[in-house]
C-alpha cells in the first residue's frame, strides 16, 4: 500500500524551461511534505518543504504547491538548469499525535534531466 | 563541521552472515533511522531511535536489528544476510519531529 505516490519514473526538460514533479498521496493524517534531491553515489538531501497549513511555498527557484482537497503536491523549478539533473523524492510525515508522527513516507522517485 | 558519516560506503557478503553497518553523526540529533532504497519502492525506513536507549520498527523490519547506546550511533545489523537485502542503505538524523531529516552517502550492499 503506497501511501506516497511519484507516478512518473522519469521526466525530461530543456534547460530555461520549467520543470514540474508531480506527488500524490492517500493518508488523510499527513500534515507536513518535503521534496529532497538526490545525486548518483550521495543521499538525498533536503530541497523544501511545506506545511498543510499553506498551498504555496517558494524558495528561489523551486516552489512547491500543495492541493490537500486533491491530496496532491506538485514541485516546480524555474529556470531549469543542467546541474538539477537528479532524482527527486516527495515524502510525508503525520501530524503529531499521529501513530506514524516523525516518520518520514517517501514516493518512489521521478529521474529529472535537464538538457543544455 | 558536523555531519553524518555511514561505514562501510561499499560491501560484498555472503547470505548467513552476520552484516553490521555503522552511522555516526556529530550534530547530536536526537532522532536517527535506516532506510534502504530499491528500484521501484523509493525509501523504505527499516528501524528508527528518537534517542539513546529507544528503538523502533518500521515498515521493513523483518531480519534487520538496531541499537543505540549514545546519541551520536546507530548501527544496523543483518543478523543472518539474504540475497533480498541486496540494496543501498542510507541513515538519516534529525534534532526534532519538526526538523528535515539529514542522510548520509549510503552503504551498498551486495549479499551473494
Amino acid at each position: 500500500d503506497q501511501q506516497v505516490k511519484q507516478n512518473s519514473p522519469s521526466l525530461s526538460v530543456q534547460e530555461g524551461r520549467i520543470s514540474i514533479l508531480n506527488c500524490d498521496y492517500t493518508n488523510s493524517m499527513f500534515d507536513y511534505f518535503l521534496w529532497y534531491k538526490k545525486y548518483p553515489a550521495e543521499g538525498p538531501t533536503f530541497l523544501i518543504s511545506i506545511s498543510s497549513i499553506k498551498d504555496k511555498n517558494e524558495d528561489g527557484r523551486f516552489t512547491v504547491f500543495l492541493n490537500k482537497s486533491a491530496k496532491h503536491l506538485s514541485l516546480h523549478i524555474v529556470p531549469s538548469q543542467p546541474g538539477d539533473s537528479a532524482v527527486y523524492f516527495c515524502a510525508a510525515k503525520e501530524a503529531a499525535g499521529g501513530t506514524s508522527y516523525g516518520k518520514l513516507t517517501f514516493g518512489q522517485g521521478t529521474i529529472l534531466t535537464v538538457h543544455p | 563541521d558536523a555531519e553524518i558519516t555511514q561505514s562501510p560506503r561499499h560491501k560484498i557478503t555472503e547470505t548467513g552472515r552476520q552484516v553490521t553497518l555503522a552511522c555516526h553523526q556529530t550534530w547530536n540529533h536526537n532522532n536517527m533511522f535506516w532506510y534502504r532504497q530499491d528500484l521501484g519502492h523509493g525509501l523504505r525506513l527499516i528501524h528508527y531511535s528518537y534517542g539513546v536507549q529507544d528503538t523502533n520498527k518500521g515498515e521493513v523490519s523483518d531480519g534487520y536489528s538496531v541499537s543505540r547506546s549514545n546519541t551520536e550511533d546507530l548501527p544496523l545489523t543483518l543478523e543472518s544476510a539474504a540475497s533480498s537485502q541486496t540494496s543501498v542503505y542510507f541513515c538519516a538524523s534529525s534534532f526534532s519531529n519538526n526538523q528535515p531529516q539529514h542522510f548520509g552517502d549510503g552503504t551498498r550492499l551486495s549479499i551473494l
